[in-house]
């Protein structure tokens, strides 16, 4: 069974710009979650989506948003990017229901560079 | 506020030899699963071994266990018989009821396994 994609992998965008990260779960799985994993501020929870609701979100400011589509896909944008956005982008996928204990599984991330 | 700390940034072993992590979280929910995720240098987060809260028994995968302190909030991870390929950064998480499938994660240890 094919694991969670996250495409691209690697991306620099200059200061202003915004970016879209796109993250496939896998094959039934209907929970995606989106983390922000810096040195500063180590791994940090952005939002998790399910069945294309955003169900829990972090604290993060407005410039960071998500959808998810009816297949489970799901994408994240951040508009006016900053220099520190830069970061790894890790996306995750669940069952999303049910017990605490399904497991999370995670995709390589997308390394976002901003210059 | 729900916090998990790693009190070990780096930490060192040798092949065969066996080495204990250390997490500490903290948090008011009875309801909660505990984690350890390892992340390579590939930087794919897998999942190493999880607790339930309400289990007395601690978890063991393989070479892989640990100790489980309810009352201290304390989750140690023991991995026996080390392998160069448990070299990699490892993150003590939890997730609550409360908090919506968010992970909190730590902020990590990184070890490395000696020839």
């Amino acid at each position: 069974k094919a694991g969670v994609t996250q495409t691209p992998r690697y991306l620099i965008k200059t200061r202003g710009q915004q970016v879209t990260l796109s993250c496939s779960p896998i094959s039934g799985h209907r929970s995606v979650s989106w983390y922000q994993q810096t040195p500063g501020q180590g791994l940090q929870f952005l939002f998790e989506y399910f069945s294309e609701t955003q169900r829990n979100k972090g604290n993060f400011p407005g410039r960071f948003s998500g959808r998810q589509f009816s297949n489970s896909r799901s994408e994240m944008n951040v508009s006016t990017l900053e220099l520190g956005d830069s970061a790894l982008y890790l996306c995750a996928s669940s069952i999303g229901q049910g017990t605490l204990n399904t497991e999370a599984f995670f995709g390589q991330g997308t390394r976002l560079t901003v210059v | 506020a729900q916090t998990v700390t790693q009190s070990q940034p780096e930490m060192s072993v040798q092949e065969a030899e066996t080495v204990t992590l250390s997490c500490t979280y903290d948090t008011s929910e009875n309801n909660y699963y505990l984690f350890w995720y390892k992340q390579p240098p590939s930087r794919q987060m897998i999942l190493v071994i999880r607790q339930e809260a309400y289990k007395q028994q601690n978890a063991t995968e393989n070479r892989f266990s640990v100790n489980f302190q309810k009352a201290a909030k304390s989750f140690s991870l023991k991995i026996s018989d080390s392998q160069l390929g448990d070299t990699a950064m490892y993150f003590c998480a939890f997730i609550t009821s409360g908090s919506a499938r968010q992970l909190t994660f730590g902020s990590g240890t990184q070890l490395t396994v000696l020839p």
